[in-house]
């Protein structure tokens, strides 16, 4: 089945720093990613949408220069959280669309603390 | 603007009785409706997922009704067991791009 990978899982950082997110595609080629941050309990928020080769349209109400978004490969999509703050300690996932398949499949999510 | 509606937001079935969650949605350029199940601290995965030209479809213990003139569609959960204590999401897709709009998700829980 498609597989799609997130890296890291869990990440701790403190205020003030900047923190990587990357999102693969382990078995398949994705023009479009996307990413989502989830809050306890609560549905998944679409942040950005991830097309290779071109730039990020964002949701509106997110701050791109606060959440940098590269797609620089058929496989590869990562987010940059920028000078992060404990407001933005959430969980951060990823999907990415198989054009082959016509789904869209979610990586394991990666859990992000800022002190 | 919620674009899909879910209930109910929690859910307390015995083992071996029917999970029933139901969703419904304004935008008939939908095109796509997909189920997702997600475990505590993981990625959503997909369940089941159906087309508007179908009523139903059933995989396994998991059936999706469809009811395209209300604009519903439900997941069905036969002989529901405790490992499928999870939290659901129903979800529709635009056209655009594959961008899945999600309901606010059900917290299920299967008691053994």
């Amino acid at each position: 089945g498609a597989v799609v990978s997130q890296h890291p899982s869990r990440v701790i950082c403190k205020s003030g720093t900047s923190v990587k997110i990357e999102c693969r595609s382990l078995d398949f080629q994705a023009t479009t990613m996307f990413w989502y941050r989830q809050f306890p309990k609560q549905s998944l928020m679409l942040m950005a949408t991830s097309n290779e080769g071109s730039k990020a349209t964002y949701e509106q109400g997110v701050e791109k220069d606060k959440f940098l978004i590269n797609h620089a490969s058929l496989t590869l999509s990562t987010l940059t959280v920028t000078s992060a703050h404990p407001e933005d300690s959430s969980f951060y996932i990823c999907s990415a669309l198989s054009t082959g398949l016509g789904e869209q499949y979610f990586g394991p999510g990666t859990r992000l603390t800022v002190t | 603007q919620q674009q899909v509606k879910q209930s109910p937001q929690s859910l307390i079935v015995q083992k071996g009785g029917i999970s029933i969650i139901n969703c419904a949605y304004e935008n008939t350029a939908f095109d796509y409706f997909p189920w997702y199940q997600q475990f505590p601290g993981k990625g959503p995965a997909l369940l089941i997922a159906i087309r508007p030209d179908v009523s139903e479809k059933k995989e396994g213990r998991f059936t999706i009704s469809f009811n395209k003139s209300a604009k519903q569609f439900s997941l069905h959960i036969m002989d529901s067991q405790p490992g499928d204590s999870a939290t659901y999401f129903c979800a529709a897709r635009g056209s655009t791009l594959g961008r899945l709009y999600f309901g606010r998700g059900t917290q299920l829980t299967v008691w053994p």
